[in-house]
């Protein structure tokens, strides 16, 4: 149960595009379509912000999308905002009824 | 308004027990599945354990043998029974619960409890 590989940080300016990467195994991420990202700003609880690889929560602005290719799964955010500066994780069905976390990434708006 | 509230944290001696509760509203927590996660103080999310709708149970092999999650539907709460807690499990706990169709998504949280295991 290794968790799943992130870049430590990310950063862009308002308005551009950031994409933060992913990477299991085909136990994890490459073997199942439950890969889910959230957000998390310090001293709260994380949020939900796609499942399924693709799919936004409602409420979630369509600025946040998802992909997968292999054994890695990605998440763009498309124009940047303050407010997007935050942890991102990823998770993954890892099979057996378990759960695996990503690393974490810290995105920062410049 | 589904809403999660996690009690029972506190500094417990390493060795000893614990029981955290997580008290649902707005939804019933034998309707779906649950989990527990945690983060260690300045670290990423760990995926602790998972209890199915039909009751079946998960946990990460951290924790598996010492750690066991239950719910009282009476109650409508979701509980971890910790046992032989050691340093390494000293983080904030939070409940999680989807919120609506899909798999392994966890759309609502409680605010976490903080177990900190210390001499």
């Amino acid at each position: 149960q290794s968790a799943l590989t992130q870049p430590p940080s990310a950063s862009g300016s308002p308005g551009q595009s950031v994409t933060i990467s992913c990477t299991g195994t085909s136990s994890d991420v490459g073997g199942y379509n439950s890969v889910s990202w959230y957000q998390q700003h310090p001293g709260k609880a994380p949020k939900l912000m796609i499942y399924e690889v693709t799919k936004r929560p409602s409420g979630v602005p369509d600025r946040f999308s998802g992909s997968k290719s292999g054994n890695t799964a990605s998440l763009t955010v498309s124009g940047l905002q303050a407010e997007d500066e935050a942890d991102y994780y990823c998770s993954s069905y890892a099979g057996s009824n378990r759960c695996v976390f990503g690393t974490g990434t810290k995105v920062t708006v410049l | 308004e589904v809403q999660l509230v996690e009690t029972g944290g506190g500094l417990i001696q390493p060795g000893g027990s614990l029981r955290l509760s997580c008290a649902a509203s707005g939804f019933t927590v034998s309707s779906s599945y649950m989990t527990w996660v945690r983060q260690a103080p300045g670290k990423g999310l760990e995926w602790v354990s998972l209890i199915q709708r039909g009751g079946d149970t998960s946990y990460a092999d951290s924790v598996k043998g010492r750690f066991t999650i239950s719910r009282d539907n009476s109650k409508n709460t979701l509980y971890l029974q910790m046992n032989s807690l050691r340093a390494e499990d000293t983080a904030v706990y939070y409940c999680a619960s989807p919120g609506g169709g899909g798999t392994w998504r966890f759309d609502n949280w409680g605010q976490g409890a903080l177990v900190t295991v210390s001499s």
